[in-house]
């Protein structure tokens, strides 16, 4: 079966700490994958996607993430982490074919305390 | 700017009783998706559609209904079948070729 498992319920992390937050996936085909971020009562903004290449990809806000096929795992990782970060993340994967809807994880809530 | 206009932001609908959530986007898009939010259950989708005049049923597609007769518009319609409406709906859509989703900001519905 198809699925992204995303651990961590919930993580707190102090300010200037890194972060990293672990993702898991089940997937048949060549998976594109993908992470997003959601503040409270928004909509979701993607930080980052990998679909070939080079398997560490970054994105915005200083985020990064790396591929690995051999576990099937895409974390994503921060080495400083800001207050304005809390939010909930989105770990997603997908087929490398146009109009595939996309399976998402449960999603991280990530604190920042001071 | 580009990007999806979901309407209104915040709903409330009485038992029984149909209601329609707008998504419209100018991106020029092929696909569209549309996905509901429960807290501690990620997204689960509700509806797809590749092209025009065409979608099909996601996981959860029981008591709801869309239709796609413009490329920028994918209303979904929540009906009385639908056992418990009350969520977070999200709207998305994508480009040919694939690619991650644009989203809209979503529409909080609340059975009363």
């Amino acid at each position: 079966a198809q699925s992204v498992t995303q651990p961590d319920i919930h993580i707190t992390v102090s300010e200037g700490a890194s972060l990293e937050l672990r993702c898991n996936y089940s997937y048949g085909a060549t998976p594109y994958l993908f992470w997003y971020v959601q503040s409270p009562g928004q909509g979701l903004q993607l930080l980052l996607k990998y679909f070939s290449g080079d398997t560490l990809v970054q994105g915005i806000k200083g985020f990064e993430a790396e591929f690995k096929r051999s576990q099937s795992s895409f974390n994503l990782r921060k080495p400083s982490v800001h207050w304005s970060d809390a939010a909930e993340y989105f770990c997603a994967v997908g087929a490398h074919q146009a109009g595939t809807a996309l399976i998402f994880g449960k999603g991280t809530t990530l604190s920042v305390s001071s | 700017d580009g990007g999806i206009t979901q309407s209104p932001k915040y709903l409330f609908r009485k038992e029984g009783q149909n209601v329609t959530l707008s998504c419209e986007q100018n991106l020029n898009h092929d696909a569209m998706y549309w996905y509901r939010q429960d807290p501690g259950q990620g997204l689960r989708l509700i509806y797809y559609s590749q092209i025009v005049n065409d979608f099909q049923k996601g996981d959860i597609a029981e008591g709801y209904s869309v239709s796609r007769e413009k490329k920028e518009s994918f209303p979904l319609t929540v009906t009385s079948a639908q056992k418990n409406p009350t969520a977070f709906y999200l709207c998305a859509s994508s480009p040919t070729g694939g690619g991650g989703y644009t989203f809209g900001s979503g529409t909080r519905l609340t059975v009363v």
